[in-house]
């Protein structure tokens, strides 16, 4: 079955050390993104990718950094720069194209300890 | 930037009862998409429906429908014989042009037994 896969599903994260967020879909999707969920905030945007090498920030894309080296995966890197980064993280991907609704992955859980 | 709005952050229907959510937009744009989203307590993103703005008949989805008001700038989702696996996190969520989805806060409901 198609589908997007995102590991792991929890994961701590010491003060100082970074952490990447794994994100691979086979669903043949053009573009992915990067979502950030606290209590009362919604989804706000990190990152997102239309194409393979191509990739642009989102509304809160400081203490992140992404690659997109192929069509299937997208990881997130969680630096130290990232003040708080205990957070929901939720990966999407699409047809690029506004009609195209989201197909999202089930999330990583990021804890600092 | 287009902003989304849902000004109720936690709702409660009784089951088998309607119940509706309301979210806003702002938007320069004429052509763009709308949706909503459902979050259960597994914390999967669900698509419920879409409707394409230069669509004026309302879109539905067996119990899901949406009350589109293009003019008020209004999506407001209906969830008629209420159930108790309806209990989530609902994001209303707008999508023009070229630009990523950009989602409201959200709003939880309860469903009352």
């Amino acid at each position: 079955d198609g589908g997007i896969t995102q590991s792991p599903k929890y994961l701590f994260r010491k003060e100082g050390q970074n952490v990447t967020l794994s994100c691979e879909q086979n669903l043949n999707h053009d573009a992915m993104y990067w979502y950030r969920q606290d209590p009362g905030q919604g989804l706000r945007l990190i990152y997102y990718s239309q194409i393979v090498n191509d990739f642009q920030k989102g509304d809160i894309a400081e203490g992140y950094s992404v690659s997109r080296e192929k069509k299937e995966s997208f990881p997130l890197t969680v630096t130290s720069a990232q003040k708080n980064p205990t957070a929901f993280y939720l990966c999407a991907s699409s047809m690029w194209g506004r009609m195209y609704g989201y197909t999202f992955g089930s999330g990583t859980r990021l804890t600092v300890v | 930037a287009q902003t989304v709005t849902q000004s109720q952050p936690e709702m409660s229907v009784q089951e088998a009862e309607t119940v509706t959510l309301s979210c806003t937009y702002d938007t320069s744009e004429s052509d763009y998409y709308l949706f909503w989203y459902k979050q259960p307590p597994s914390r999967q993103m669900i698509l419920v429906i879409r409707q394409e703005a230069y669509k004026q008949q309302n879109a539905t989805e067996n119990r899901f429908s949406v009350n589109f008001q293009k003019a008020a700038k209004s999506f407001s989702l209906k969830i008629s014989d209420s159930q108790l696996g309806d209990a989530a996190m609902y994001f209303c969520a707008y999508n023009s042009g070229n630009t990523p989805l950009v989602f409201g806060k959200g709003t939880r409901l309860s469903v009352i037994a």
